[in-house]
């Protein structure tokens, strides 16, 4: 069975531009969630999507938005970027919301400047 | 906000020694997991402890889950280069309404040969 994937792994942005990444869940999951990891810290929540619909949401702004599709592939579209968005965004995708543990993918590295 | 804490933040040790990095919590939790993320890649989970007093081995690592459930610690023996890595402890992700994970912000452990 294939693992999470995630594309691209890094990307580079001015501020205020728009970026899409996206991630393909593993073999037979049907739940993705995203994660934003800041330099020195642990992956902080920023939402889950549940056969896609949106199933919950961190704190994070409304300019975080994602979608999830009919293969269970997800994408997570972050507008008007800030400096501090600047972060590795993780992908993990489970079953049924978490159930048996959940797989990361290896991130986007995104860089805003 | 992180609601688990981790010690220490950093460690760096010579090969063959021995080590603890530790993950506290004011509230009880029902389940934590232990994951290590090495650099460029994303978490991957090494156990998930759910009863009070539990310990688990997994090869030259040992988890203990606190009595009151507030606490784990992980013991490496023999600590080798390939343990390099972040050590990340994380509540929740159980599936349900507690799906999500919630991570402290991990012990960086350097193994030198």
């Amino acid at each position: 069975e294939t693992g999470v994937t995630q594309s691209p792994t890094h990307l580079i942005k001015t501020r205020g531009q728009q970026v899409t990444l996206r991630c393909s869940s593993q073999s037979g999951h049907n739940t993705v969630s995203w994660y934003q990891q800041a330099l020195g810290q642990g992956p902080q929540f920023i939402f889950q999507y549940y056969r896609e619909e949106e199933n919950g949401r961190g704190n994070f702004p409304p300019r975080f938005s994602g979608l999830q599709f009919p293969n269970y592939s997800s994408e997570l579209n972050v507008n008007a970027l800030e400096l501090d968005d600047s972060a590795l965004y993780l992908c993990a995708s489970s079953l049924e919301q978490g159930a048996g543990g959940y797989t990361f993918g290896s991130g986007t590295r995104l860089t805003v400047v | 906000t992180q609601l688990l804490e981790q010690s220490p933040q950093f460690l760096s040790i010579q090969e063959g020694e021995n080590l603890t990095v530790y993950c506290n919590s004011s509230s009880v939790f029902s389940s934590l997991q232990w994951y290590r993320q090495e650099p460029g890649e994303g978490p991957v989970l090494l156990v998930t402890v759910v009863t009070g007093g539990e310990v688990k081995k997994l090869k030259r690592l040992t988890f203990q889950f606190g009595d009151a459930r507030k606490d784990s610690s992980l013991h490496i023996t023999a600590a080798q280069p390939g343990d390099t890595g972040l050590y990340l402890c994380a509540k929740g992700g159980g599936g349900g309404s507690n799906y999500k994970l919630t991570f402290g912000k991990g012990t960086l452990l350097t193994v030198n040969p």
